[in-house]
């Protein structure tokens, strides 16, 4: 079946602009994370979203850094006014609910999108 | 709080010989623990994962990790490197809470192998 897809697969953008990274998770995954890989700073957790509940945004970076998910399927990850730090790869990842017949927690990761800010 | 210690960001070893990459976590919950590999330009893709039930957790492509709660430790192990192993190796872990929750990543282990 269908894995977890990313668009694009690399945005080069000008300081100051905004981006948005889409993510569609495998289907019927409840739950869906944004992470960020950069060089020095390993892969960190930004934003996840679990059915209809609050989603935990404790990972964001700044105010810059929001994400949105619609009909609890796709998600979009929106960084306003670009910086030059926030050059990295920005994974995706989704997951079934607890009880569900994967392993428990497995998160199934997509390709990712590399962001190049000049 | 949970996080997790990889003790070598890079091991080299030749082919046909045992591979060790080592992990340490600290969690405040009986943690769930996985390894993850990422191939260069590929996604990340679960190894192996332990959720408090046999400590020796088997894997994929011939890999395996046993949990040892005395020494916090999930050490990742395999008989004989392949020249095809060579990737990033990532050590993680999430709280076993039953529910979906955000992953913390360890900063990897470059795994070279030579002939």
């Amino acid at each position: 079946g269908a894995g977890v897809s990313q668009s694009p697969s690399n945005k080069v953008t000008e300081k100051g602009k905004d981006v948005e990274l889409r993510c569609d998770p495998i289907s019927g995954h409840t739950a869906l994370y944004w992470y960020r890989q950069s060089l020095g700073q390993g892969l960190e957790f930004l934003i996840y979203f679990q059915g209809n509940s609050a989603p935990d945004k404790s990972g964001l970076p700044s105010d810059r850094f929001s994400a949105e998910r619609t009909g609890g399927s796709v998600s979009t990850l929106t960084i306003q006014r670009t910086q030059q730090e926030d050059s990295a790869v920005y994974l995706c990842a989704s997951s079934l609910p607890a009880g569900g017949l994967a392993f428990h927690n497995e998160q199934f990761f997509g390709p990712g999108t590399r962001l190049t800010v000049l | 709080a949970q996080s997790v210690t990889q003790l070598d960001s890079h091991v080299s070893v030749s082919e046909g010989t045992p591979v060790l990459l080592r992990c340490n976590y600290s969690s405040s919950y009986s943690p769930s623990l996985f390894w993850y590999v990422q191939h260069p330009n590929k996604g990340l893709q679960l190894l192996l994962k332990y959720t408090s039930a046999a400590t020796l957790v088997k894997g994929i492509n011939g890999f395996e990790a046993e949990f040892k709660k005395s020494e916090t430790s999930f050490h990742l192990t395999k008989p004989s490197a392949h020249m095809s192993d060579a990737a990033e190796y990532f050590c993680v872990v999430s709280p076993n809470t039953g529910t979906a929750s955000k992953l913390t990543f360890g900063t990897g282990t470059r795994l070279q192998v030579t002939l």
